[in-house]
């Protein structure tokens, strides 16, 4: 079935690391995404890894990824209070036709000094 | 490219009324999706179209939801009969064909029920 889960909360002190942890039950999905969402806006794409990749680094952002344990993490590296913000993991399942993206219900980031 | 744009950014109705949504998607992106959001959810898909033709719909989509791309470009969704489980943030996005399919959203239309 298709089911994206996430922890519902993080709170982290401004210049930490924040780990926002994944798991996703489709093991057909090819790429798997981080989207952040400010309040009231859409969401905005933070990046993505494709299904054969371990790890992909981009600026302060870290995605590593354990396809046997379909475990997804996202690492905010030196968190800033802009980072606040609903950061939302999202398969690509086969089941979908690879059409479409199933979403988890979004981790609270909360960035405190 | 200015984004994908979404009207109005808020619609206030009663129960019973008819309300329709426009997106208009980034414009050379063939691929072009709605999603629902609800309070504490994450996104649920809706539907999807590829230019004009509408390839899939969510079982979400009851028969008082109706959307459409009439010539490819613009898309509208229309929803009948509301009710109050239809509040929600409607949300549009639009992809080109890509390996990854990175999806674009707008800022979303807020859909209050009264």
């Amino acid at each position: 079935g298709e089911d994206v889960e996430q922890s519902l909360f993080l709170s982290v002190r401004e210049g930490d690391s924040s780990v926002i942890n994944c798991t996703y039950t489709d093991s057909s999905s090819t790429y798997l995404y981080w989207y952040k969402q400010e309040p009231g806006a859409g969401l905005q794409l933070l990046t993505y890894i494709f299904s054969n990749m371990d790890m992909k680094q981009d600026q302060r952002l870290t995605v590593l990824l354990n396809k046997k344990d379909k475990h997804l993490s996202l690492r905010i590296a030196d968190t800033q209070t802009g980072d606040s913000a609903i950061y939302f993991c999202a398969e690509r399942p086969l089941s979908g036709g690879y059409n479409k993206l199933i979403f988890g219900a979004g981790t609270r980031l909360a960035v405190h000094p | 490219d200015t984004g994908v744009s979404q009207n109005p950014r808020h619609k206030i109705t009663k129960r019973g009324q008819n309300v329709t949504f426009r997106c208009d998607p980034i414009s050379e992106h063939n691929r072009l999706y709605w999603y629902r959001q609800t309070l504490g959810q994450g996104p649920e898909f809706l539907t999807y179209f590829q230019n004009e033709a509408q390839l899939e719909k969510s079982r979400l989509l009851s028969d008082r939801f109706s959307a459409e791309r009439p010539k490819g470009s613009f898309s509208t969704l229309e929803i009948q009969r509301t009710e109050q489980g239809d509040s929600a943030m409607y949300l549009c996005a639009s992809s080109r064909p890509s390996g990854a399919n990175v999806l674009t959203f707008g800022a979303g239309s807020r859909l209050t029920v009264l």
